[in-house]
C-alpha cells in the first residue's frame, strides 16, 4: 500500500519561496508518477503539476510554469514542490497525489495535504 | 483549455439515488476519475478510469461515461456519502489534468 506524508504547514510573507515535501513508502518512488494539486480554502481542485508517464517527463501547468519546480529524490523516496514569489492567493492546502502505480493518470493515493499561509 | 462543468450542488434524501455529472466536450473520449472529499480531509478515489471501483469502495457507487458526460451513481444513499465530489481527466491534447468545479452532495 503506497503511503504519502507530507510536511508540515508553513506561514510565508509575500514574494518568499515555500518547499514542500512529499515522503512515499510501501512503492518505489520511480514506479509512481506523483503530482502536486492545491486546494485554496473553500475552493475546488487546482492542478500544479507532475510527473507525465507516457513522456516520461515533469509538466507543469500553464498557470505555475516559470513559478514552480517539482523534483524527486529517488535515494530518500520522497518527491518536493517548490513554489517562489509567493502571493496572498497562493494560500491553501497543497497536496502530493499518485497513480496506483501502472502509469496511469489516476490520483489513487493521496497525501495528508500541508497548510501554505502567504501572509505579511 | 479543457474545461469539466459539475453543478455546484446536488440533494438527495438517504436511501435514494444521487447523481452527480460532469460535462466536458468529448469526455466520453477521456478517461474520468471521481474523488470524494470529506470536511478537513485528503481527496478519495471512488471511481477511475470511468467504472472502476478501488479496494473498500462500497459497491453502491459507479460510473459511467459517454459522448459529453461522465456520471458518477450513488444508490441507497447514507448520511455518511455527504461530501463534496470531484471529477478529473488528463487532457492528452494540452498535457494537463483538469478538475471539475465539484459538487458538493447534501443528504435531506
Amino acid at each position: 500500500q503506497v503511503q504519502l506524508v507530507q510536511s508540515g504547514a508553513e506561514v510565508k510573507k509575500p514574494g518568499a519561496s515555500v518547499k514542500v515535501s512529499c515522503k512515499v513508502s510501501g512503492y518505489p518512488l520511480p514506479e509512481l508518477s506523483i503530482h502536486w494539486v492545491r486546494q485554496a480554502p473553500g475552493k475546488g481542485l487546482e492542478w500544479m503539476g507532475g510527473f507525465d508517464p507516457k513522456d516520461e517527463e515533469t509538466i507543469y501547468a500553464q498557470k505555475f510554469q516559470g513559478r514552480v519546480t517539482i523534483t524527486e529524490d529517488t535515494a530518500t523516496d520522497t518527491a518536493y514542490m517548490e513554489l517562489r514569489s509567493l502571493r496572498t492567493e497562493d494560500t491553501a492546502v497543497y497536496y502530493c497525489a499518485s497513480d496506483a502505480g501502472a502509469s496511469g493518470y489516476d490520483l489513487t493515493y493521496w497525501g495528508q495535504g500541508s497548510l501554505v499561509t502567504v501572509s505579511s | 483549455s479543457y474545461v469539466l462543468t459539475q453543478p455546484p450542488s446536488v440533494s438527495v434524501a438517504p436511501g435514494k439515488t444521487a447523481s452527480i455529472t460532469c460535462g466536458g466536450n468529448n469526455i466520453g473520449s477521456k478517461s474520468v476519475h471521481w474523488y470524494q472529499q470529506k470536511p478537513g480531509q485528503a481527496p478519495v478515489v471512488v471511481i477511475y478510469y470511468d467504472t472502476d471501483r478501488p479496494s473498500g469502495i462500497p459497491e453502491r457507487f459507479s460510473g459511467s461515461n459517454s459522448g459529453n458526460t461522465a456520471t458518477l451513481t450513488i444508490t441507497r444513499v447514507e448520511a455518511g456519502d455527504e461530501a463534496d465530489y470531484f471529477c478529473h481527466v488528463w487532457d492528452r491534447s494540452d498535457h494537463a489534468m483538469v478538475f471539475g468545479g465539484g459538487t458538493k452532495l447534501t443528504v435531506l
